[in-house]
């Protein structure tokens, strides 16, 4: 167990809706990073949260947005949904932001788009 | 810009023979390189890294990579394979000057076992 928490584990929906992921980080990390993983593209980073500021953006799509509340949980929204977006969506959370720490990950959300 | 490159998407090994898990990385400054592994159904765990300490990693169950700077590679290996191996394996490198510790990952390479 990696202390990162993530729902929904599974997410079934229909092309053109909007959907919500929830992560909760491990205690005491600060920073939050979203992963999309798909057969074609591998492991693509979305999009990082230090202490509820956007630090950076990766491949994400102007159609998806993330957020990290006072709370240190984050959320990310996926909206409009295309067939394409089906994937494992994963959070990792980090205590600092240096470069020599691991990454702590979730179990993932798995989303399909019908 | 940081990137790595893993050689072979699927590996497969016999049980009780040697695992080599082949990663490349391109960086233009001294690179922070991880490994992961991945389980069916499950998130990645990390195996090792290496922080430009010991060129030489130990990490969980039993695996161990070197960093060769001559030859730009962090290769994962484990002297004897068993079962419970059978993953999915990620070489990361730390982005450097971009996201101030997003890990770039590999593209993946699955480890299959034979009894």
């Amino acid at each position: 167990d990696s202390g990162v928490t993530q729902t929904p584990k599974h997410l079934i929906t229909a092309t053109g809706q909007r959907v919500t992921l929830r992560c909760s980080p491990r205690s005491g990390d600060l920073s939050v990073y979203w992963y999309q993983q798909s057969l074609d593209q591998g492991l693509q980073f979305l999009i990082h949260y230090y202490n509820g500021e956007e630090r950076a953006k990766g491949n994400i799509l102007e159609r998806f947005s993330a957020q990290q509340f006072p709370d240190l949980h984050s959320e990310l929204n996926l909206s409009s949904l295309e067939l394409g977006d089906s994937a494992l969506y994963f959070c990792a959370s980090k205590t600092a932001t240096g470069n020599t720490g691991e990454l702590f990950f979730g179990e993932g959300s798995r989303l399909t788009v019908l | 810009a940081q990137s790595v490159t893993q050689l072979g998407s699927h590996v497969s090994v016999s049980e009780g023979a040697l695992v080599l898990l082949r990663c490349n990385y391109s960086s233009s400054v001294p690179p922070y390189l991880f490994w992961y592994v991945q389980y069916p159904n499950q998130g990645l765990q990390l195996l090792l890294k290496y922080t430009s300490a010991a060129t030489l990693v130990k990490g969980i169950n039993g695996f161990e990579a070197e960093f060769k700077k001559s030859e730009t590679s962090f290769h994962l290996t484990k002297p004897s394979a068993h079962m419970s191996d059978a993953a999915e394996y990620f070489c990361a490198v730390s982005d450097i000057g971009g996201s101030q510790g997003n890990l770039i990952f590999g593209k993946g390479t699955k480890l299959s076992v034979k009894p």
